[in-house]
Protein backbone atom coordinates (compact mmCIF):
# COMPACT_ATOMS: atom_id res chain seq x y z
CA UNK A 1 0.00 0.00 0.00
CA UNK A 2 1.06 3.34 -0.94
CA UNK A 3 3.02 5.39 1.31
CA UNK A 4 3.74 8.80 1.55
CA UNK A 5 5.43 10.98 4.19
CA UNK A 6 6.54 14.73 4.49
CA UNK A 7 9.44 16.66 5.76
CA UNK A 8 9.64 19.09 8.21
CA UNK A 9 6.24 18.51 10.41
CA UNK A 10 6.38 21.91 10.87
CA UNK A 11 8.55 25.27 9.63
CA UNK A 12 8.83 28.44 10.71
CA UNK A 13 10.34 30.97 7.84
CA UNK A 14 10.95 34.46 7.82
CA UNK A 15 8.88 36.65 5.05
CA UNK A 16 10.92 37.10 2.41
CA UNK A 17 12.62 33.91 2.53
CA UNK A 18 12.72 30.80 0.31
CA UNK A 19 10.15 27.36 1.83
CA UNK A 20 11.38 24.19 1.35
CA UNK A 21 8.99 21.24 1.86
CA UNK A 22 9.19 17.42 0.97
CA UNK A 23 7.95 14.40 -0.15
CA UNK A 24 8.38 10.67 -0.14
CA UNK A 25 6.70 7.74 -1.62
CA UNK A 26 6.58 4.47 -1.68
CA UNK A 27 5.27 2.91 -4.67
CA UNK A 28 7.38 3.69 -8.25
CA UNK A 29 4.70 2.80 -10.14
CA UNK A 30 2.89 6.54 -9.29
CA UNK A 31 1.98 8.86 -12.12
CA UNK A 32 0.72 11.67 -10.73
CA UNK A 33 2.35 14.14 -8.13
CA UNK A 34 0.74 17.51 -6.51
CA UNK A 35 1.06 19.96 -4.09
CA UNK A 36 -2.00 20.91 -2.32
CA UNK A 37 -2.82 23.73 0.38
CA UNK A 38 -5.21 24.29 3.06
CA UNK A 39 -5.61 27.52 5.13
CA UNK A 40 -7.33 26.85 8.29
CA UNK A 41 -11.00 26.00 7.88
CA UNK A 42 -10.95 26.11 4.55
CA UNK A 43 -10.88 23.59 1.58
CA UNK A 44 -7.59 22.11 0.27
CA UNK A 45 -6.77 23.20 -2.82
CA UNK A 46 -4.36 22.10 -5.20
CA UNK A 47 -1.19 24.33 -5.78
CA UNK A 48 1.29 22.73 -8.63
CA UNK A 49 1.38 19.12 -10.12
CA UNK A 50 3.80 17.47 -12.74
CA UNK A 51 3.87 14.19 -13.91
CA UNK A 52 7.47 13.47 -15.51
CA UNK A 53 10.72 13.82 -14.01
CA UNK A 54 12.02 17.34 -13.94
CA UNK A 55 10.60 20.56 -12.34
CA UNK A 56 7.58 23.19 -12.91
CA UNK A 57 7.75 26.77 -12.15
CA UNK A 58 4.34 28.61 -11.83
CA UNK A 59 4.93 32.26 -10.12
CA UNK A 60 6.69 32.03 -7.43
CA UNK A 61 6.28 28.12 -6.63
CA UNK A 62 8.41 25.46 -8.14
CA UNK A 63 7.83 21.62 -7.84
CA UNK A 64 10.50 19.40 -8.14
CA UNK A 65 10.26 15.74 -8.80
CA UNK A 66 12.57 12.67 -9.03
CA UNK A 67 10.94 9.36 -9.81
CA UNK A 68 13.83 7.45 -9.01
CA UNK A 69 14.64 8.67 -6.05
CA UNK A 70 11.13 8.45 -4.88
CA UNK A 71 10.94 11.89 -4.05
CA UNK A 72 9.13 15.64 -5.01
CA UNK A 73 9.81 18.90 -3.40
CA UNK A 74 7.67 21.36 -2.98
CA UNK A 75 10.05 25.68 -3.03
CA UNK A 76 7.88 28.79 -2.40
CA UNK A 77 10.22 31.65 -3.48
CA UNK A 78 10.00 35.35 -1.50
CA UNK A 79 7.51 33.83 1.12
CA UNK A 80 4.40 35.44 2.36
CA UNK A 81 2.62 35.77 5.40
CA UNK A 82 -0.63 34.49 3.19
CA UNK A 83 1.84 31.49 2.43
CA UNK A 84 0.92 30.40 5.89
CA UNK A 85 -0.69 27.08 5.58
CA UNK A 86 -1.09 23.08 5.89
CA UNK A 87 0.57 21.72 2.80
CA UNK A 88 0.11 18.14 1.85
CA UNK A 89 1.52 16.39 -1.02
CA UNK A 90 -0.70 14.19 -2.59
CA UNK A 91 0.53 10.81 -5.05
CA UNK A 92 -1.84 8.76 -7.71
CA UNK A 93 -1.03 5.62 -9.73
CA UNK A 94 -2.55 6.36 -13.57
CA UNK A 95 -6.50 5.63 -14.45
CA UNK A 96 -8.20 8.23 -12.50
CA UNK A 97 -7.20 6.41 -8.98
CA UNK A 98 -7.37 8.26 -5.62
CA UNK A 99 -4.80 10.62 -4.37
CA UNK A 100 -2.91 9.96 -1.25
CA UNK A 101 -1.67 12.39 1.04
CA UNK A 102 1.16 12.87 2.69
CA UNK A 103 1.40 13.69 6.46
CA UNK A 104 1.40 17.52 5.79
CA UNK A 105 4.26 20.04 6.82
CA UNK A 106 2.42 23.35 9.07
CA UNK A 107 4.45 26.39 7.51
CA UNK A 108 4.44 30.09 9.44
CA UNK A 109 5.20 32.88 7.83
CA UNK A 110 6.53 35.34 9.97
CA UNK A 111 6.80 39.16 9.43
CA UNK B 1 -15.15 27.51 -11.88
CA UNK B 2 -15.11 24.07 -10.19
CA UNK B 3 -17.09 24.28 -6.46
CA UNK B 4 -17.43 21.66 -4.14
CA UNK B 5 -20.18 22.01 -1.33
CA UNK B 6 -20.44 19.50 1.02
CA UNK B 7 -23.28 19.46 3.91
CA UNK B 8 -23.45 20.04 6.92
CA UNK B 9 -20.39 21.67 7.30
CA UNK B 10 -20.65 20.13 11.37
CA UNK B 11 -22.58 17.51 12.95
CA UNK B 12 -22.53 16.06 16.69
CA UNK B 13 -24.24 12.96 17.14
CA UNK B 14 -24.33 10.74 19.97
CA UNK B 15 -21.74 7.88 20.13
CA UNK B 16 -23.85 4.52 18.38
CA UNK B 17 -26.03 6.44 16.42
CA UNK B 18 -25.70 7.15 12.72
CA UNK B 19 -25.12 10.46 10.80
CA UNK B 20 -25.58 11.39 6.52
CA UNK B 21 -23.15 13.62 4.65
CA UNK B 22 -23.55 15.32 1.50
CA UNK B 23 -20.84 16.07 -1.36
CA UNK B 24 -22.54 17.92 -4.43
CA UNK B 25 -19.78 19.23 -7.36
CA UNK B 26 -21.02 22.45 -8.80
CA UNK B 27 -19.86 23.33 -12.68
CA UNK B 28 -18.35 20.04 -13.60
CA UNK B 29 -19.20 16.94 -13.88
CA UNK B 30 -16.57 14.92 -11.47
CA UNK B 31 -15.87 11.28 -12.72
CA UNK B 32 -15.01 9.70 -10.00
CA UNK B 33 -15.48 10.95 -5.89
CA UNK B 34 -13.15 10.50 -3.17
CA UNK B 35 -13.79 9.98 0.70
CA UNK B 36 -11.50 11.06 3.21
CA UNK B 37 -10.95 11.69 6.88
CA UNK B 38 -8.96 14.76 8.44
CA UNK B 39 -8.05 13.79 12.18
CA UNK B 40 -7.35 16.49 14.60
CA UNK B 41 -3.65 15.78 13.70
CA UNK B 42 -4.50 17.06 10.29
CA UNK B 43 -3.34 13.60 8.40
CA UNK B 44 -5.54 12.71 5.73
CA UNK B 45 -7.07 9.23 5.28
CA UNK B 46 -8.57 7.68 2.40
CA UNK B 47 -11.94 6.29 3.34
CA UNK B 48 -13.03 5.15 -0.39
CA UNK B 49 -13.63 5.88 -4.01
CA UNK B 50 -16.37 6.14 -5.59
CA UNK B 51 -16.93 6.15 -9.40
CA UNK B 52 -20.25 5.88 -10.90
CA UNK B 53 -21.53 2.68 -12.55
CA UNK B 54 -18.52 1.24 -10.93
CA UNK B 55 -18.24 -0.76 -7.71
CA UNK B 56 -17.01 1.65 -4.68
CA UNK B 57 -13.44 0.51 -3.38
CA UNK B 58 -12.68 0.97 0.41
CA UNK B 59 -9.47 1.27 1.72
CA UNK B 60 -8.27 -0.87 4.65
CA UNK B 61 -9.54 -0.47 7.84
CA UNK B 62 -12.70 1.10 5.78
CA UNK B 63 -15.57 -0.98 5.02
CA UNK B 64 -19.22 -0.68 3.13
CA UNK B 65 -20.83 -2.16 6.37
CA UNK B 66 -19.57 0.83 8.66
CA UNK B 67 -19.36 3.88 5.68
CA UNK B 68 -21.72 2.99 3.03
CA UNK B 69 -21.67 5.42 0.04
CA UNK B 70 -24.29 6.71 -2.96
CA UNK B 71 -23.26 8.33 -5.87
CA UNK B 72 -26.27 8.17 -7.75
CA UNK B 73 -25.15 10.21 -10.58
CA UNK B 74 -22.53 12.52 -11.58
CA UNK B 75 -22.58 15.42 -9.44
CA UNK B 76 -23.85 14.14 -6.01
CA UNK B 77 -22.27 11.69 -3.58
CA UNK B 78 -23.21 11.07 -0.26
CA UNK B 79 -21.74 8.75 2.92
CA UNK B 80 -22.93 7.87 5.68
CA UNK B 81 -20.95 7.11 9.18
CA UNK B 82 -23.03 4.28 10.83
CA UNK B 83 -22.89 3.39 14.34
CA UNK B 84 -20.26 6.20 15.35
CA UNK B 85 -18.03 6.45 17.96
CA UNK B 86 -15.55 8.57 19.52
CA UNK B 87 -12.57 6.96 16.76
CA UNK B 88 -14.91 8.10 14.33
CA UNK B 89 -14.44 12.04 14.54
CA UNK B 90 -12.89 14.03 12.62
CA UNK B 91 -13.02 16.19 9.09
CA UNK B 92 -14.60 14.10 6.54
CA UNK B 93 -13.57 15.41 3.14
CA UNK B 94 -15.20 15.08 -0.52
CA UNK B 95 -12.77 14.95 -3.44
CA UNK B 96 -14.25 15.02 -7.05
CA UNK B 97 -12.40 14.48 -9.98
CA UNK B 98 -12.20 16.69 -13.07
CA UNK B 99 -9.58 15.22 -15.47
CA UNK B 100 -6.16 15.06 -13.52
CA UNK B 101 -7.62 17.86 -11.13
CA UNK B 102 -9.27 16.77 -8.09
CA UNK B 103 -11.74 19.43 -6.30
CA UNK B 104 -12.16 19.40 -2.78
CA UNK B 105 -15.43 20.71 -0.24
CA UNK B 106 -14.51 22.43 3.38
CA UNK B 107 -15.23 18.96 5.04
CA UNK B 108 -18.16 17.78 7.37
CA UNK B 109 -16.69 18.01 10.69
CA UNK B 110 -17.86 15.09 12.90
CA UNK B 111 -18.08 15.46 16.70
CA UNK B 112 -19.16 12.10 18.37
CA UNK B 113 -20.58 12.78 22.38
Amino acid sequence: QQKVQQSPESLIVPEGAMTSLNCTFSDSASQYFAWYRQHSGKAPKALMSIFSNGEKEEGRFTIHLNKASLHFSLHIRDSQPSDSALYLCAVSMKGGRALIFGTGTTVSVSP
Amino acid sequence: GALVYQYPRRTICKSGTSMRMECQAVGFQATSVAWYRQSPQKTFELIALSTVNSAIKYEQNFTQEKFPISHPNLSFSSMTVLNAYLEDRGLYLCGARQGTEVFFGKGTRLTVV
